[in-house]
């Protein structure tokens, strides 16, 4: 598996943009970087993935290194709900088995 | 609406005990998977499914089984259950194929 390292914890401004990075210097070619989020102990939440471009949706922006091997999860306009712990994870593909591997990720809090 | 459920949310039990944790999706997804959580450790994999009567072995099959009889339903069962399975466990499904996975709400289960 391609490993990933985030901090452990980072604070962030209510209404502020949240710039999560992720380093995931072993990463193949063909394997997707995914982020998920986890509110206290519930289950984990799909955000966004990409592969080599940039991408946006409805949550979230991942902008993703020319070499790809860091990317960052960003929060446009954070708000205290927005607290939780986000993991970064590089999707692998084995023999049908789509497991994803989670790391002990970013403690967010956002401080209002 | 699109969701993965698990009943029951919490468990109380006593060692030895059988137990079955059920896992429902209404997303007519292929790919099934059951993890658990615990402090230190991340999620780790228990079992997953490719497809109706298609199960594996994740990285901790030790003390579960499962089945998949049912495209919807893979429950999760704990023949003689023991503390050291005391633990926060998560359903997830996917359409395959490396699409995203979908988590359920938890279902916490406390070993006596």
């Amino acid at each position: 598996d391609a490993k990933t390292t985030q901090p452990p914890s980072m604070d962030c401004a209510e209404g502020r943009a949240a710039n999560l990075p992720c380093n995931h210097s072993t990463i193949s070619g063909n394997e997707y970087v995914y982020w998920y989020r986890q509110i206290h102990s519930q289950g984990p939440q799909y955000i966004i993935h990409g592969l080599k471009n940039n991408e946006t949706n409805e949550m979230a922006s991942l902008i993703i290194t020319e070499d790809r091997k860091s990317s960052t999860l960003i929060l446009p306009h954070a708000t205290l709900r927005d607290t939780a712990v986000y993991y970064c994870i590089v999707r692998v593909l084995w023999r049908g088995n789509e497991k994803l591997t989670f790391g002990t990720g970013t403690r967010l809090t956002i401080i209002p | 609406e699109a969701q993965v459920t698990q009943n029951p949310r919490y468990l109380i039990t006593v060692t030895g005990k059988k137990l079955t944790v059920t896992c429902s999706q209404n997303m007519n997804h292929e790919y099934m998977s059951w993890y658990r959580q615990d402090p230190g450790l991340g999620l780790r994999q228990i079992y997953y499914s490719m497809n109706v009567e298609v199960t594996d072995k994740g990285d901790v099959p030790e003390g579960y089984k499962v089945s998949r009889k049912e495209k919807r339903n893979f429950p999760l069962i704990l023949e003689s259950p023991s503390p050291n399975q005391t633990s926060l466990y998560f359903c997830a499904s996917s359409s395959g194929q490396g699409e995203t996975q979908y988590f359920g709400p938890g279902t916490r289960l406390l070993v006596l």
